[in-house]
C-alpha cells in the first residue's frame, strides 16, 4: 500500500496552461505539505496544511493554490504556468507537531515540465 | 530561519568502502530526518533521529542535539547506495516544515 501517493508522475504542458497535481495519504496524518525541488536538487517548502487549515505559505506566487478537501488529501492547482515553474513537486505528510514522532513521508514526486 | 549545512557536497567511493556524511544545524530541533533520493527521484526515509543513535543494517545515524550535528554512516557501500542524501530538520521556530540541507551526492563505483 502506497502511504503518500501523488498523480500524475509526469506532467508536460505549455506556458499559460492551468494544471493540477493530486495528493492522497493513507497514514492518518493531520499535516500535509507541498515541497518544490529545483534543478539543483534543492528542496523547499511551499505550503503546510494542518487538519485542512493552511499553516504555512512560503512566499509562493498566487498562481499556486493548494486545496485540502479533507485531512487525507492536498491538491495543488497552478494557473498560468511559466517556464520557471518546471521542477519536481513533492507532497508529504506527517503527524501533527507535538506528538512524540513527527516523521514525514514523501510521495514519489511529480516532474512538471513547462514548454 | 534555521540553517542546515551538509558535507561533503560530493563523495565518490569504491564498492565496499565506508563513509560518513555530516549535517550541521543552527538551532535546536524537534525533528531530524535523513533521506536517500535514489536515481529515480524517490525520497526514501532512512532515519527519524532528533537525538541519539539508530542502526538499520549497513546504515547508522547519530544526532548530538546539544552540539547541533548529525552523522550518517554507510558501511560496506554498494552501487545501490548511490544517490543524494538529504538531512532535514524541523525546529521550534519553524514549525510545520522541514528545512533541507543541499544534500550529499554519493557515487559508488563497482
Amino acid at each position: 500500500d502506497t502511504a503518500v501517493s501523488q498523480t500524475p508522475k509526469y506532467l508536460v504542458t505549455q506556458m499559460g496552461n492551468d494544471k493540477s497535481i493530486k495528493c492522497e495519504q493513507n497514514l492518518g496524518h493531520d499535516t500535509m505539505y507541498w515541497y518544490k525541488q529545483d534543478s539543483k536538487k534543492f528542496l523547499k517548502i511551499m505550503f503546510s496544511y494542518n487538519n485542512k487549515e493552511l499553516i504555512i505559505n512560503e512566499t509562493v506566487p498566487n498562481r499556486f493554490s493548494p486545496k485540502s478537501p479533507d485531512k487525507a488529501h492536498l491538491n495543488l492547482h497552478i494557473n498560468s504556468l511559466e517556464l520557471g515553474d518546471s521542477a519536481v513537486y513533492f507532497c508529504a505528510s506527517s503527524p501533527v507537531l507535538g506528538q512524540d514522532n513527527t516523521e514525514a513521508f514523501f510521495g514519489q514526486g511529480t516532474r512538471l515540465t513547462v514548454v | 530561519g534555521i540553517q542546515v549545512e551538509q558535507s561533503p557536497p560530493d563523495l565518490i567511493l569504491q564498492e565496499g568502502a565506508n563513509s560518513t556524511l555530516r549535517c550541521n544545524f543552527s538551532d535546536s530541533v524537534n525533528n531530524l530526518q535523513w533521506f536517500h533520493q535514489n536515481p529515480w527521484g524517490q525520497l526514501i526515509n532512512l532515519f527519524y533521529i532528533p537525538s541519539g543513535t539508530k542502526q538499520n543494517g549497513r546504515l547508522s545515524a547519530t544526532t548530538v542535539a546539544t552540539e547541533r550535528y548529525s552523522l550518517l554512516y554507510i558501511s560496506s557501500s554498494q552501487t545501490t547506495d548511490s544517490g543524494v542524501y538529504f538531512c532535514a530538520v524541523e525546529s521550534g521556530g519553524s514549525n510545520y516544515k522541514l528545512t533541507f540541507g543541499k544534500g550529499t551526492l554519493l557515487t559508488v563505483n563497482p
